[in-house]
């Protein structure tokens, strides 16, 4: 059963554009929800993360909306740039983290110049 | 200070000989986790370890697979009698603490392949 589900699972967006990438949960004892950024043959880097106490961060280009009702979180990023291209995953992970994460399949994001 | 470091980079298997997985956490970090990557699939949790101690295998396939967090040295995912199945990359992270482990640190990860 696959607790995350990541959407879509490729997208191009042009240089500027706003790239949206969706994910939906069904665990309700998660309660830290990260995106990981990850180029090839390299190990996935935190981009941002979200607890369910709050609706949105931001931090630079990068936003997490979350909807706590719809258990479903969104990764927006804005102006996107060409060194953005890289996969993007959700992840999910219950209190203590003894599970560890539970990650997304993945959106492959390219950017054109 | 060195991030994760995992060796080797690539690892090429016969079928039926063992594969050995190295992952040297970030200096001050007892806390490590491995994962398994399959093409085109997001990363998905094996196993849990502190120094000495096994906290959480539940995502470790039952046979042929073992990890230890020794004292000294790295730690070690070790899989047994390879199958073209067990090909994929596989990534540690690391942690300061278990509370801390919400925003670990992955490697680069090994990528085997079973020939």
């Amino acid at each position: 059963q696959q607790q995350v589900k990541q959407s879509p699972q490729s997208l191009i967006v042009q240089k500027g554009g706003i790239s949206i990438i969706n994910c939906a949960y069904e665990n309700t004892a998660f309660d830290y929800f990260p995106w990981y950024q990850q180029f090839p043959g390299k190990g996935p880097a935190l981009l941002i993360a979200i607890r369910p106490d709050v609706s949105e961060k931001k931090e630079g280009r990068f936003t997490i909306s979350f909807n706590k009702s719809a258990k479903q979180f969104s990764l927006h990023i804005m102006d996107s740039q060409p060194g953005d291209s890289a996969t993007y995953f959700c992840a999910a992970l219950v209190g203590g983290g003894a599970d560890g994460l539970t990650f997304g399949k993945g959106t492959h994001l390219i950017i054109q110049p | 200070n060195a991030g994760v470091m995992q060796n080797p980079r690539h690892l090429v298997r016969r079928r039926g000989q063992e594969a050995r997985l190295r992952c040297s956490p970030m200096k001050g970090h007892s806390h490590v986790y491995w994962y398994r990557q399959l093409p085109e699939e997001g990363l998905k949790f094996m196993v849990y370890l502190q120094k000495e101690n096994i906290i959480d295998e539940s995502g470790m396939p039952k046979e042929r697979f073992s990890a230890e967090f020794p004292k000294e040295g790295p730690s070690i995912l070790r899989i047994q009698q390879v199958v073209r199945g067990d090909s994929a990359a596989y990534f540690c992270a690391s942690s300061t603490s278990r509370e801390l482990n919400y925003g670990y640190t992955f490697g680069s990860g090994t990528r085997l392949t079973v020939v």
